[in-house]
């Protein structure tokens, strides 16, 4: 079962404009990663923040993690039409089972 | 450094055959992870292998099985197929106690 649920399911941006996601959960994690999709090939890790953080930086991507409300969020700045692709956030707890929640689908127009 | 690496890319098979796909592991990295992505959906476990022994399983019933072997590599065997079992599958590889895992550009299995 998927533990994540992303929001929203569909982002269309222009480019230079930011992309925020949004990355729900329900049980306690010790990490939460994004990962990208393009065009359903493989993933392609992004950015892993733990449970203790509340926010970590990568370039132009921005973290935010709320264990307390069990979300997180993921802002691309300064969106390029490079950045078109499927976006998911994955959790792992203590049992090897990485978790991904259904992904937003972010389409950036020239 | 070579990359994580499957085949076939694509299969067809029709309900009720067998199927194996293989994946090698980046270099260096010792634990691989088999996931299922159907259409529209993210990825779903089905298990990881850690030094040749199940490291533990998502909820796919015992016709999905595994083996990794000593150099790393590892096959994903779906018995008696059905047609729910047409998706995406993945597989990745990584270090313990470093989360990142390296995905491999999947295998589309079609069931018909």
């Amino acid at each position: 079962s998927q533990q994540g649920e992303e929001d929203p399911q569909a982002l269309s941006i222009q480019e230079g404009e930011n992309a925020t996601m949004n990355c729900s959960y329900k049980t306690s994690i010790n990490n939460l990663q994004w990962y990208r999709q393009n065009s359903g090939r493989g993933l392609v890790h992004l950015i892993l923040i733990r449970s203790n953080e509340r926010e970590k930086h990568s370039g132009r991507l921005r973290v935010t993690l709320d264990t307390s409300k069990k979300s997180s969020s993921l802002l691309i700045t300064a969106s390029r039409a490079a950045d078109t692709a499927s976006y998911f956030c994955a959790t792992d707890s203590n049992n090897n089972d990485m978790r991904f929640g259904a992904g937003t689908r972010l389409t950036v127009k020239p | 450094e070579t990359g994580v690496t499957q085949s076939p890319t694509h299969l067809i098979k029709t309900r009720g055959q067998q199927v194996t796909l293989r994946c090698s592991s980046q270099s260096g990295h010792n634990t691989v992870s088999w996931y299922q992505q159907a259409l529209g959906q993210g990825p779903q476990f089905i298990f990881q292998y850690y030094r040749e022994e199940e490291n533990g399983r998502g909820n796919f019933p015992p016709r999905f099985s595994g083996l990794q072997f000593p150099n790393y590599s590892s096959e994903l065997n779906v018995n008696a197929l059905e047609l729910d079992d047409s998706a995406l599958y993945l597989c990745a590889s990584s270090i313990p106690y470093y989360n990142e895992q390296f995905f491999g550009p999947g295998t589309r299995l079609t069931v018909l």
